[in-house]
């Protein structure tokens, strides 16, 4: 079975205090990893699309890594704008309809 | 600007009410789906749909169904409300299946007592 484990569960952080979120994954075959961002209230917002161990993908103060068995994200002298929770997910390469599997998110809160 | 509209942002029903859910996607994606969300256990998927008239159970559709007679909208349907479905409710549509980039609604929070 397909499974995302994301830690921690949650991560308090001062402005500045650079960190990194965990996505451990179980899959037959991984046809891609994706992060996303959701706030409070709102729905998630696509972030990165990672397909291959080594890969690399960046975007402001967050960087995205991907090896065989997990991926990282990566935030970077954090702002209190950088707060909420982090979503994993995967499309494992036997997935009916291409569809994914989340892990159950990292809330993120950066104090000032 | 993409676009996903979810009809009710929070709705209070009784148990045993029938509950419609509606979303509407002003991108002409052809994939749809429904997830749910819930503290600790992620986003489930509960039905997607690849096309109009076309729906797949997803990995919790046990008390679900939906419709999907247009392209650009994808109902969700809760025949008799329970309490264990009260939870947020996400729609999200895509245009491309090689990739993973779902657009999201705000999500309706429903809440059955």
């Amino acid at each position: 079975e397909d499974q995302v484990t994301q830690s921690p569960e949650a991560l308090r952080l001062q402005e500045g205090e650079s960190s990194s979120l965990n996505c451990s994954y179980t899959v037959s075959g991984l046809r891609g990893l994706f992060w996303y961002r959701q706030d409070p209230g709102k729905g998630p917002e696509f972030l990165f699309t990672l397909y291959s161990a080594g890969e690399e993908k960046e975007k402001e103060r967050l960087k995205a890594t991907l090896t065989k068995k997990e991926s990282f994200l990566h935030i970077t002298a954090p702002k209190p704008e950088d707060s909420a929770t982090y979503l994993c997910a995967v499309r494992p390469i036997k997935a009916a309809g291409n569809k994914l599997t989340f892990g159950g998110g990292t809330r993120v809160l950066v104090k000032p | 600007d993409v676009k996903v509209t979810q009809s009710s942002r929070y709705l209070v029903k009784r148990t045993g009410e029938k509950v419609f859910l509606e979303c509407v996607q002003d991108m002409d994606h052809e994939n749809m789906f429904w997830y749910r969300q819930d503290p600790g256990l992620g986003l489930r998927l509960i039905y997607f749909s690849y096309d109009v008239k076309m729906k797949e159970k997803g990995d919790i559709p046990e008390g679900y169904s939906v419709s999907r007679e247009k392209k650009e909208r994808f109902s969700l349907i809760l025949e008799s409300a329970s309490t264990n479905q009260t939870s947020m409710y996400l729609c999200a549509s895509r245009t491309d299946p090689s990739t993973g980039e779902l657009f999201f609604g705000e999500g309706s929070r429903l809440t059955v007592l």
